[in-house]
């Protein structure tokens, strides 16, 4: 049972548009979701964040927006540029003390921007 | 900023032998580092948290006799894949956090890649 689910394995967009990706979870338990950008051969790099208590994240041309009632978050780029194609995690992580609790990862999106 | 880094980047190795992971914090101390392991075309997958100081715990289904995980200081955490057979073939990825909260960044390592022969 996946609990974060990435349904588009690729997305195609044009130099200078609009990238939006998409996330969906299952667990109303989760509080902090993030994006990851990953290249081949190298490990997953930070994006950007947002707290359960927020809908909205802006950071430069990333924002992330999270729908809590639908239990749904999405990545928006924009303008996309020909160095945003990777693949892009969703992960999800409940709050707990510490915060010691590892990720829960989708299983990804590969965002190609076209020339 | 706060690097992760793990070796080796890649390995081969026959089936039935054992093969070491080595994950580094190098400019922060890491109480807690994570091992991820990722099929083709699927997500990461956590397989254990890594506790300094302590036994790790592992995720339901994961062989803690077969992936034992040692984190002996702030800085280091070890992965040994051991009697490694083909299905363990993988993309094996740490991460550490950098500070205290649930907030706090994240940073993986570069992955190691794995093929059992």
């Amino acid at each position: 049972d996946q609990q974060v689910k990435q349904n588009s394995p690729s997305l195609s967009v044009q130099e200078g548009r609009i990238s939006i990706l998409n996330c969906d979870y299952t667990n109303s338990m989760f509080d902090y979701f993030l994006w990851y950008k990953k290249y081949p051969a190298e490990g997953p790099t930070f994006l950007i964040s947002i707290s359960s208590i927020k809908d909205k994240n802006e950071d430069g041309r990333f924002t992330v927006f999270l729908n809590k009632s639908a239990k749904h978050l999405s990545l928006h780029i924009v303008p996309s540029q020909p160095g945003d194609s990777a693949v892009y995690f969703c992960a999800a992580t409940t709050y707990s003390g510490g915060g010691a609790d590892g990720l829960t990862f989708g299983k990804g999106t590969h965002l190609i921007i076209q020339p | 900023g706060a690097v992760v880094s793990q070796h080796p980047s890649w390995v081969i190795c026959k089936s039935g032998t054992s093969v070491k992971i080595e994950c580094r914090s190098l400019d922060f101390q890491a109480t807690t580092m994570f091992w991820y392991r990722q099929f083709p075309k699927q997500s990461l997958m956590l397989m254990a948290t890594s506790n300094e100081g302590s036994k790790a715990t592992y995720e339901q289904g994961v062989e803690k006799d077969k992936f034992l995980i040692n984190h002996a200081s702030l800085t280091l955490s070890t992965l040994t894949v051991t009697s490694a057979h083909p299905e363990d073939s993988s993309f094996y990825i740490c991460s550490a956090r950098s500070g205290t909260g649930y907030n706090s960044p994240l940073h993986f390592g570069n992955g190691t890649r794995l093929t059992v022969t």
